[in-house]
């Protein structure tokens, strides 16, 4: 089981924080990758980036500049920091198990519940 | 990037229609495809993965079939708890990314 946890409201150019705490077993444990999503109000969805461990990460090059994913094994969590965020980073925040490919993230399952955040000032 | 093109956006249908949903990727993704479902409020599921395999505690009716550029989505016999918003989703090359939906709705 996955839940996102953090602030549901941001200031412009401020830096958006959340994190994913996983239940029901080690983060650290098994192979998966570890991943954001997000949805904008009434839009799809998009991939932000994805976590294997401290020295395997990847992001979505449209947001890459501005995006950090980091894990924390001790307290079975990863998170994700999206600096300098405008009213078009307002969206549900998914986070998401997901499956590996070729040593790359493939699938996603399950997902968190998602939390809200808002841009504005 | 990979772009992932749904059809259609969105539909109309009964309890009990067969339904399908095509998925067209911009270049060959062999069967590196997803297919989710999502309901109003709610985070997606995964339904189908590998093009054509069925997710454990999956539905029957639900199957996924398609290989290369072009993949397709079917609901054997629409049920009243399957309106909902369907995604496919690509992981043959990074960024990962998802088609822009089909929402079924009732007729």
């Amino acid at each position: 089981q996955l839940q996102e946890s953090g602030p549901g409201l941001v200031k412009p150019s401020e830096t958006l924080s959340l994190t994913c705490t996983v239940s029901g077993g080690s983060i650290s444990s098994s192979s998966y990758y570890w991943g954001w999503i997000r949805q904008p109000p009434g839009k799809g969805l998009e991939w932000i980036g994805s976590i294997y461990d401290t020295e395997s990460s990847y992001y979505n090059p449209s947001l890459k500049s501005r995006v950090t994913i980091s894990i924390n094994t001790s307290k079975n969590q990863f998170s994700l920091k999206l600096s300098s965020v405008t009213a078009a980073d307002t969206a549900v925040y998914y986070c998401a198990r997901q499956g590996q490919n070729q040593w790359l993230p493939n699938w996603f399952d399950p997902w968190g519940q998602g939390t809200v955040v808002t841009v504005s000032s | 990037d990979i772009q992932m093109t749904q059809s259609p956006s969105s539909l109309s249908a009964s309890v009990g229609d067969r339904v399908t949903i095509t998925c067209q990727a911009s270049q060959d993704i062999y069967n590196y495809l997803n297919w989710y479902q999502q309901k109003p409020g709610k985070a997606p599921e995964l339904l189908i993965y590998d093009a054509s395999n069925l997710e454990t505690g999956v539905p029957s009716r639900f199957s996924g079939s398609g290989s290369g550029t072009d993949f397709t989505f079917t609901i054997s016999s629409l049920q009243p708890e399957d309106f909902a918003t369907y995604y496919c989703q690509q992981y043959d090359n990074l960024p990962l990314t998802f088609g822009g939906g089909t929402k079924v709705e009732i007729k």
